[in-house]
């Protein structure tokens, strides 16, 4: 079946340590996004790729970075993760760039990101 | 402004009856209105979702109710069961702006056997 899938479900790191989420997905959608949710919030949009373009949401902090190395694949790093960064870290895919389906988003399982 | 406002916060409902949530917006530009459920521990999962050329959509017991010159839909949940247990999410977008979605706050509904 077609899908998102992002790895690992869950991830502990140190305050301070790098860490890089992964993203993958079999759907052949030219949009990737990456959400960072909290506990009883909605997901709220880090950036996203179109295709190999990359767009950054106003508010995201400079600690977040991500990479797509190809259509399949997207990552997000954390360079040095804080206390207030752990959270539920939500890949989604859409096909893009218009049409009827254009829109709909696609959401991973998510990977739950605990900072000690 | 692009905030989209989504209420009650939370919602308990016995088996079989009816679970509205309501979501209004202020962006005339949005053209696009999906519905997510999320159960814990899981991504949101594409429930159902209208665009404004209609004002009625429905899909088994979800039905989205559409009023575009009020800005308001809503979503319907009709016969609910204990395993609609979830946080709904509904959401706009717009396609010219890259698709992106603007969540409501979501409503967490418990449905009681």
């Amino acid at each position: 079946d077609a899908m998102v899938i992002q790895n690992p479900r869950y991830q502990v790191t140190q305050f301070g340590k790098p860490v890089t989420l992964s993203c993958s997905q079999t759907l052949n959608h030219n949009v990737m996004y990456w959400y960072q949710q909290k506990s009883s919030q909605a997901p709220k949009l880090l950036f996203h790729y179109y295709d190999k373009d990359f767009n950054n949401e106003a508010d995201t902090p400079d600690n977040f970075q991500s990479r797509r190395p190809n259509t399949s694949f997207c990552f997000l790093d954390i360079r040095s993760p804080g206390l207030g960064d752990a959270a539920m870290y939500l890949c989604a895919t859409s096909r893009g760039p218009s049409g009827r389906g254009s829109n709909e988003q696609f959401f991973g399982p998510g990977t739950r990101l605990t900072v000690l | 402004q692009q905030q989209v406002k989504q209420s009650p916060q939370s919602l308990i409902v016995q088996k079989g009856g009816i679970s509205i949530i309501n979501c209004a917006y202020e962006n005339t530009a949005f053209d696009y209105f999906p519905w997510y459920q999320q159960f814990p521990g899981k991504g949101p999962a594409l429930l159902i979702a209208i665009r404004p050329d209609v004002s009625e959509k429905k899909e088994g017991r979800f039905t989205i109710s559409f009023n575009k010159s009020a800005k308001q839909f809503s979503l319907h949940i009709m016969d609910s069961q204990p395993g609609d247990s979830a946080t709904y999410f509904c959401a706009a977008s717009k396609e010219a702006a890259g698709n992106k979605l603007t969540f409501g706050g979501g409503t967490r509904v418990l449905v009681k056997p």
